[in-house]
Parts: C-alpha cells; sequence; structure tokens
C-alpha cells in the first residue's frame, strides 16, 4: 500500500512570495490533516478535512493560508503572502473511517520543507 | 481546552537500558483517544499505539509497554533494553472522541548511545 505523498520535498522562498504544497493520501483514507510543526515543536493542526468538507479550521490563518481538497482526494495548502514566521515542516497525514468512525490512527507523509527568507 | 504535556525534552541512555517517556494529559472530555508516534531522523511520523479512554489496561508490544492512569490524567511510554534504532523524538498525542482536535505534545528526544 503506498503511502501519503508531498511535493515539494523542500522550497524556499522569499517573505511576501506565495507558496503552494500538494498531498495524496493513502487511497481510500477519506480524513485528511495538514499540520505546521516548527522546528523543536510538536506538530499543530491547520486544517482537517473529511472528504472534501473542512471538520476543522480553527487554528488556519485564514488571512495568508488556504487549503482545498478536491474531489475528496489530493490536497493543495498555499500560503500567501509568505512571512518568516512561516518557515517549518508543512506535514500532510490522511486516516481512514472504519464502521463509519473515524480510525484516528493517522498516517503521515515525509513533509515539505519551507524556507522563508 | 485539551493539552498534552511531555516535561522531558531531551533523555540519553546507553544501549540496552530501560527508559520512561512521561506524558500528562488534560481534558474535559470523558471519551477521548491518546496517541504515542514516533519522529526519526529522517522526519516520518510513525504511529506507535492508540489508547481509548476506558481501556486502561496497560499494552505491551516487544520491546515497547504503555501505562495509561486515567486517575492521574498520564500516559507513559517504556521501551526495555533500549536500543540505537530507538533514537528519535517521540510525540504523545489526544484527540477527541469525534476525531477533532488532535493535539500533539512537545516531544521528547531520545538518544539512544551505543
Amino acid at each position: 500500500e503506498a503511502g501519503v505523498a508531498q511535493s515539494p520535498r523542500y522550497k524556499i522562498i522569499e517573505k511576501r512570495q506565495s507558496v503552494a504544497f500538494w498531498c495524496n493520501p493513502i487511497s481510500g483514507h477519506a480524513t485528511l490533516y495538514w499540520y505546521q510543526q516548527i522546528l523543536g515543536q510538536g506538530p499543530k493542526l491547520l486544517i482537517q478535512f473529511q472528504n472534501n468538507g473542512v471538520v476543522d479550521d480553527s487554528q488556519l490563518p485564514k488571512d495568508r493560508f488556504s487549503a482545498e481538497r478536491l474531489k475528496g482526494v489530493d490536497s493543495t495548502l498555499k500560503i500567501q503572502p509568505a512571512k518568516l514566521e512561516d518557515s517549518a515542516v508543512y506535514l500532510c497525514a490522511s486516516s481512514k473511517i472504519e464502521s463509519g468512525r473515524l480510525a484516528y490512527e493517522q498516517y503521515f507523509g515525509p513533509g515539505t520543507r519551507l524556507t522563508v527568507t | 481546552a485539551q493539552k498534552v504535556t511531555q516535561a522531558q525534552t531531551e533523555i540519553s541512555v546507553v544501549e540496552k537500558e530501560d527508559v520512561t517517556l512521561d506524558c500528562v494529559y488534560e481534558t474535559r472530555d470523558t471519551t477521548y483517544y491518546l496517541f504515542w508516534y514516533k519522529q526519526p531522523p529522517s522526519g516520518e511520523l510513525v504511529f506507535l499505539i492508540r489508547r481509548n479512554s476506558f481501556d486502561e489496561q496497560n499494552e505491551i508490544s516487544g520491546r515497547y509497554s504503555w501505562n495509561f492512569q486515567k486517575s492521574t490524567s498520564s500516559f507513559n511510554f517504556t521501551i526495555t533494553a533500549s536500543q540505537v534504532v530507538d533514537s528519535a523524538v517521540y510525540f504523545c498525542a489526544l484527540i477527541r472522541n469525534y476525531g477533532q482536535n488532535f493535539v500533539f505534545g512537545p516531544g521528547t528526544r531520545l538518544s539512544v548511545l551505543p
């Protein structure tokens, strides 16, 4: 079974530029998550999708971050314009639903390391 | 609000020693799930265990064991006979019953020295 795929793996941009990250979850996983992990910290949930609907985006800085999940499969996360403090690893994860309930175990992709200069 | 605390920032042990990683959580929910994840130097988070709030049985899987104590809101993780390959950052995490508000602790960096 293929894992969660993310691209690009690394990105360096200047502040005020825009950037987009892509995620392809494990086939059949209904739930998709985007996390921001700043160096030395635990991952922080940015947004959670179930199929193509948003379940939780309470910690997404909506003035500059946006995310969508097309047709309930792939997802993109965009930052526009980027700030220095956005430098972090952006992780995508997915999980399946068992017996109508979220299984909760999340499977993570390798992440995209963003550096904003 | 939910919160996970991992008071140990870094731990170093010598190979074959046992080591316990502490996790203390806060939640107002009666039903919730606790997790441990491992993040090796490669960076990819790996799921280790899930425990629901109604199941306080300790669990053992090979060299790994978990001690869940609801009375003290703790979910500690013990590695027996540690190996160099256990070197990683370990995260404890908490999620509400309906799969929302997934919260990670700050992590504990474990270094196992040969």
